[in-house]
């Protein structure tokens, strides 16, 4: 079957630094590749997405490539501030049957200190 | 802008209550989507529908049924609410032409 594996949380860093946050996937076909953010209480947002191998995506400082031959999504940012703490979910999205069904990882918590 | 509305971002019910949580899209996707999410567990699929009147069961459909009478609506039905079904309650919504979903802001159900 199709699944997300991604790094587990928390992940806590300082104002500025770099970010990274593994995900690998598994699926059956030729998957899109999204990374949605969940900020407190809200619902989860599309953050970026790649549609076919060696596609960049890229929103508000954050970047993935989608990796074909390591099944990889890794989300990274050069800096990160205070208000990108929130939940970091990737996902994948294969069509099928008349829709698209997403498998999601678990999310990685991500905390940005002053 | 494109928008996935859940009508309640709280509730509150008491065990054996009959739940409706009602979801409405503006963007005429075909598809729409359940999901439940608990600490640790992720998010994880109730039903989804993929055209009006049809429902799919998801990955846990156990206590819950659903309704997609028009379009635009997306309706979960707990029959006889529990307290284990308390939890955050996402509706997401899609195009089959296009990949990636849209969500609501989730309601928040907790169960007495």
């Amino acid at each position: 079957g199709n699944s997300v594996t991604q790094m587990e949380g928390p992940v806590t860093l300082s104002e500025e630094a770099f970010l990274t946050i593994n995900c690998t996937y598994t699926a059956t076909g030729y998957p899109s590749l999204f990374w949605y953010v969940q900020y407190p209480g809200e619902g989860l947002q599309l953050l970026l997405k790649a549609t076919k191998a060696d596609d960049k995506g890229s929103n508000k400082g954050f970047e993935a490539t989608y990796r074909k031959e390591t099944t990889s999504f890794h989300l990274e940012k050069g800096s990160v501030q205070v208000s990108d703490s929130a939940v970091y979910f990737c996902a994948l999205s294969l069509a099928g049957g008349g829709y698209q069904k997403v498998t999601f990882g678990t999310g990685t918590k991500l905390q940005v200190i002053p | 802008d494109v928008k996935v509305t859940q009508s309640s971002r709280y509730l509150v019910k008491r065990t054996g209550e009959k739940v409706f949580l009602e979801c409405v899209q503006d963007m005429d996707h075909e598809n729409m989507f359940w999901y439940r999410q608990d600490p640790g567990l992720g998010l994880r699929l109730i039903y989804f529908s993929y055209d009006v009147k049809m429902k799919e069961k998801g990955d846990i459909p156990e206590g819950y049924s659903v309704s997609r009478e028009k379009k635009e609506r997306f309706s979960l039905i707990l029959e006889s609410a529990s307290t284990n079904q308390t939890s955050m309650y996402l509706c997401a919504s899609s195009s089959y032409r296009a990949s990636g979903y849209t969500f609501g802001s989730g309601t928040r159900l907790t169960v007495v």
